[in-house]
């Protein structure tokens, strides 16, 4: 079992251009989550998904809009972005227990 | 959301017992205490989760206090691949959903 797959794992862009960013989880759970983790800092929330069909802001939603697509896939989107962007993106599920991806290392130039 | 608060940073030597403590003073009778580690470049992982008595597993041990407003995660001997930051954080009871709020953990140093 994969667990929790994210793609890409690196990506650059440059400001104004528009990226999606998959998350793709293997163990039936119903919650999936976004987090950004900027240097030195802890996790902060993007956007959350309770079930399919269902998303909901979480701290720091400006800039980014999400898709759930079915109950396995949970897909961030930044429609044009900025220096300010610039993180470490975590996907994560939950069910009782949360498992996180690996992370997908996006710098905004 | 529950809060915690957690020490920034701790040090300990290799192969010594190490204390990561945990203020939960907002807790709700049904709120289980989580503890994840990430380790440099990855993703956070799951340690231990307790609700009111002490855990162990093969990772750490979890003592939470008799008013359940604050916990300690206890590493029993440091290893250097043990040097992670370290978060505390509170889930619903019974519940499949929750937002998961994280603070900014404690790093802890592990030393030869």
């Amino acid at each position: 079992n994969a667990g929790v797959t994210q793609t890409p794992k690196f990506q650059v862009l440059k400001t104004g251009q528009s990226m999606t960013l998959q998350c793709a989880q293997d163990m039936n759970h119903n919650s999936m989550y976004w987090y950004r983790q900027d240097p030195g800092m802890g996790l902060r929330l993007i956007y959350y998904s309770a079930s399919e069909g269902t998303t909901d802001k979480g701290e720091v939603p400006n800039g980014y809009n999400v898709s759930r697509l079915n109950k396995r896939e949970f897909s961030l989107r930044l429609e044009s972005a900025a220096p300010s962007q610039t993180s470490v993106y975590f996907c994560a599920t939950n069910w009782g227990v949360a498992f996180f991806g690996q992370g997908t290392r996006l710098t905004v130039v | 959301d529950a809060k915690t608060t957690q020490p920034n940073s701790m040090e300990s030597n290799e192969e010594e017992p190490v204390h990561l403590p945990c203020n939960h003073s907002t807790i709700s009778g049904t709120d289980y205490i989580h503890w994840y580690r990430q380790l440099p470049s990855q993703g956070p992982e799951y340690v231990i989760h307790g609700l009111t008595s002490n855990v162990n597993n093969r990772m750490a041990s979890l003592a939470i206090a008799e008013d359940r407003k604050s916990s300690t995660l206890i590493l029993h001997r440091a290893t250097l691949r043990d040097a992670a930051v370290y978060y505390c954080i509170l889930r619903v009871l019974n519940t499949g959903f929750q937002k998961l709020v994280f603070g900014t953990g404690t790093r802890l140093l592990v030393s030869p």
